[in-house]
């Protein structure tokens, strides 16, 4: 199957730093979506795509599906932002990576 | 438009003993998965349903889970009996798509899972 892998798998920065995670992988897809865990254990949607750069607020995301990989980006960090962050990448189901866990102290 | 519904949110039992949980998906989407997050790992799928039918079951312990969606609405994922090691979160996520390559995934709040 399908092999995800995320980096750093740790990442602690000060309020308002911005910050950059990386999510290889390892067979082409056809899409690709960025999960936030928060403190309680959800599954937060952030970013659903295949291909391209898409914006939500301080969060962004940009898929190069032909060299498999996807970056999230986090502006002006702030500390509700912390937690566990996942990608996934399907191919027959979706696999996730092992995450990256930022911690953003005040 | 509500969300994935899980419960119970949290349940501890002793090993050996059962747990079911239940799920019931986002309207209208017909693909509901169950997943397994043990703490620290990323999310394991365990079964993934189209309607009322078992799409992939391959990562799923037979000998102790089992999971149905009879109407192919809500569904339903029994633990017996229970081991150690099946302490976990099980999450529950839906999406739109039914065939082909896997669609936007929704996920529930999960159930937490402490098997003494």
């Amino acid at each position: 199957g399908i092999q995800v892998e995320q980096s750093p798998p740790d990442l602690i920065l000060q309020e308002g730093a911005n910050s950059t995670l990386r999510c290889n992988f390892s067979d082409s897809v056809n899409n690709l979506q960025w999960f936030h865990q928060n403190p309680w254990g959800q599954l937060i949607n952030l970013f659903y795509i295949p291909s391209g750069t898409k914006q939500n607020g301080r969060l962004s995301a940009t898929t190069v599906a032909t060299e498999r990989y996807s970056l999230l980006y986090i502006s002006s960090s702030q500390t509700t932002d912390s937690g566990v962050y996942f990608c996934a990448a399907p191919r027959e189901k979706l696999t996730f990576g092992t995450g990256t866990r930022l911690t953003i102290i005040p | 438009e509500a969300g994935v519904a899980q419960s119970p949110r949290y349940k501890i039992i002793e090993k050996r003993q059962s747990v079911a949980f239940w799920c019931n998906p986002i309207s209208g989407h017909a693909t509901l998965y169950w997943y397994q997050q043990i703490l620290g790992q990323g999310p394991k799928l365990l079964i993934q349903f189209q309607n009322n039918g078992v799409v992939d079951d391959s990562q799923l312990p037979k000998d102790r889970f089992s999971a149905e969606r009879l109407k192919g609405v809500d569904s339903t994922l029994k633990i017996q009996p229970a081991k150690l090691e099946d302490s976990a979160v099980y999450l529950c996520a839906s999406s739109p798509f039914r065939t082909g390559s896997t669609g936007e995934l929704f996920f529930g709040e999960g159930s937490r899972l402490t098997v003494l």
